[in-house]
């Protein structure tokens, strides 16, 4: 099984509709971090978490919210999406106390479109 | 601020020729540097990463990459391509240990030709 899911998978919406895209993770790791890419514009940070108790904002926060239900859980969502929202979602997980690691572990994606 | 650039958002090389895949990086700390792959429909995986220590890392795949600071460089090679290889490649960036924010470049695509 993957350590890292999204759901949904692929998500067509209506302008104005809220959704929510649901990371969960098996691995144990403490921070988790919501990205979005766009073709031409790599992967931009939306939201990271720390822990539980620890949210933060990253470079394009406008328009989304989160939520860290538990360690291993973290939700984002969209409050009344819009077309430029149309994205690749993805949701990844890091763990400090492996030392030397830094890697961040990416979970496959969630693709949405905005009609 | 630190930034991430990658020359060139398509490159094509023929299978069994190298590969060489370029990104130049500014940051004001010694940065820690990832290259990432993303084969199609899926999600990201760490090819290879430099932290400290020897400066030529290898990866997966027989892929390496080798940091120069007095370049700020970090390019992606691979001796020979296998047509497997075909995929888009991120390089990352991260200003030190305790700083969890990743800053990727635009990406490149890699097309191999048979």
């Amino acid at each position: 099984d993957a350590d890292v899911t999204q759901t949904p998978r692929n998500r067509i919406t209506k302008t104005g509709k809220r959704i929510m895209l649901e990371c969960s993770q098996t691995k144990g790791h403490d921070r988790m971090y919501w990205y979005r890419q766009d073709p031409g514009l790599g992967l931009r940070l939306i939201y990271y978490s720390f822990d539980v108790k620890d949210i933060n904002k990253g470079e394009i926060s406008d328009g989304y919210s989160v939520s860290r239900q538990a360690q291993a859980k973290f939700s984002l969502s969209l409050e009344s999406a819009i077309p430029n929202q149309t994205a690749l979602y993805f949701c990844a997980t890091s763990d400090l106390r492996q030392e030397g690691s830094h890697e961040q572990f990416f979970g496959p994606g969630t693709r949405l479109t905005v009609l | 601020a630190q930034s991430v650039t990658q020359l060139g958002s398509h490159v094509s090389v023929s299978e069994g020729a190298l590969v060489l895949l370029r990104c130049n990086y500014s940051s004001s700390v010694p940065p820690y540097l990832f290259w990432y792959v993303q084969y199609p429909n899926q999600g990201l995986q760490l090819l290879l990463k430099y932290t400290t220590g020897a400066t030529l890392v290898k990866g997966i795949n027989g892929f390496e990459a080798e940091f120069k600071k007095s370049e700020t460089s970090f390019h992606l090679t691979k001796p020979s391509a296998h047509m497997s290889d075909a995929a888009e490649y991120f390089c990352a960036v991260k200003k030190g240990f305790g700083n969890e924010k990743l800053t990727f470049g635009t990406g490149t695509r890699l097309t191999i030709i048979p």
